[in-house]
């Protein structure tokens, strides 16, 4: 059964610094990676996908970078910001069926930017 | 309206109503799905549909009902919840062509409360 664990639980780094968002997975064979961002009380929202056979994917001041044969895969942002403040979810490929992808959360890391 | 919306956005219910979620999606995607998310716990998928057939129903009580009329429109009724059934339930919507698949993309959620 795949488990995806990240780590810190939670985070509060001053405004500027660049930092390294870490999760880990169990089971390697995954289609796919997915990083999303979730403010509170809201729903999810995409920031980066990973296919399997990718190393990595930039989107401004986010990187995502997936290594599948030691289960892992990093969200690293640039000069953040206070308005980078929000929990930040990786998810794995659990399956696909028909057309339909299923995607297995860890618990997310909290991220706290200080003015 | 673009997206993945989801009404209502809040809901209080007592344990012996029976309410419906609703999720309308308007990307033309193949695939919707619902989570759940509790305090403290990674996101739990409930139910997949694909091309409006249900193919994954995650070991969920029969008190949650899901419905696809067509492939925008999600719903899951709800009846005879407990308290510990309260959480923010989330619908998403994914599209996959050929084989690749393009990511999620999620609806704001509803925080159910069950009194």
């Amino acid at each position: 059964k795949q488990e995806v664990t990240q780590i810190p639980a939670a985070l509060s780094v001053p405004e500027g610094e660049n930092l390294v968002l870490n999760c880990s997975f169990t089971d390697s064979a995954i289609y796919n990676l997915q990083w999303f961002r979730q403010d509170p009380g809201k729903g999810l929202t995409s920031l980066l996908l990973i296919q399997s056979s990718q190393r990595e994917q930039t989107s401004g001041r986010l990187n995502a970078s997936l290594d599948k044969s030691s289960g892992r895969s990093t969200l690293y942002i640039a000069a953040s910001q206070p308005g980078d403040s929000a929990t930040y979810l990786c998810a794995v490929s659990g399956g696909r069926k028909g057309g339909s992808e299923k995607l297995v959360f860890g618990k997310g890391t909290k991220l706290t930017v200080n003015p | 309206e673009t997206g993945v919306t989801q009404t209502p956005r809040h809901l209080v219910m007592g344990m012996t109503n029976k309410k419906s979620l609703k999720c309308e999606q308007h990307l033309g995607h193949n695939a919707m799905y619902w989570y759940k998310q509790s305090a403290k716990k990674p996101l739990e998928l409930m139910f997949v549909y694909s091309l409006e057939e249900r193919v994954e129903n995650n070991s969920v009580p029969s008190r949650f009902s899901p419905e696809c009329p067509n492939s925008s429109h999600l719903f899951l009724h709800l009846h005879t919840l407990q308290p510990e059934d309260s959480a923010l339930y989330l619908c998403a919507s994914s599209q996959a062509h050929q084989g690749s698949y393009y990511g999620y993309t999620f609806g704001s959620g509803t925080r159910l409360t069950v009194v």
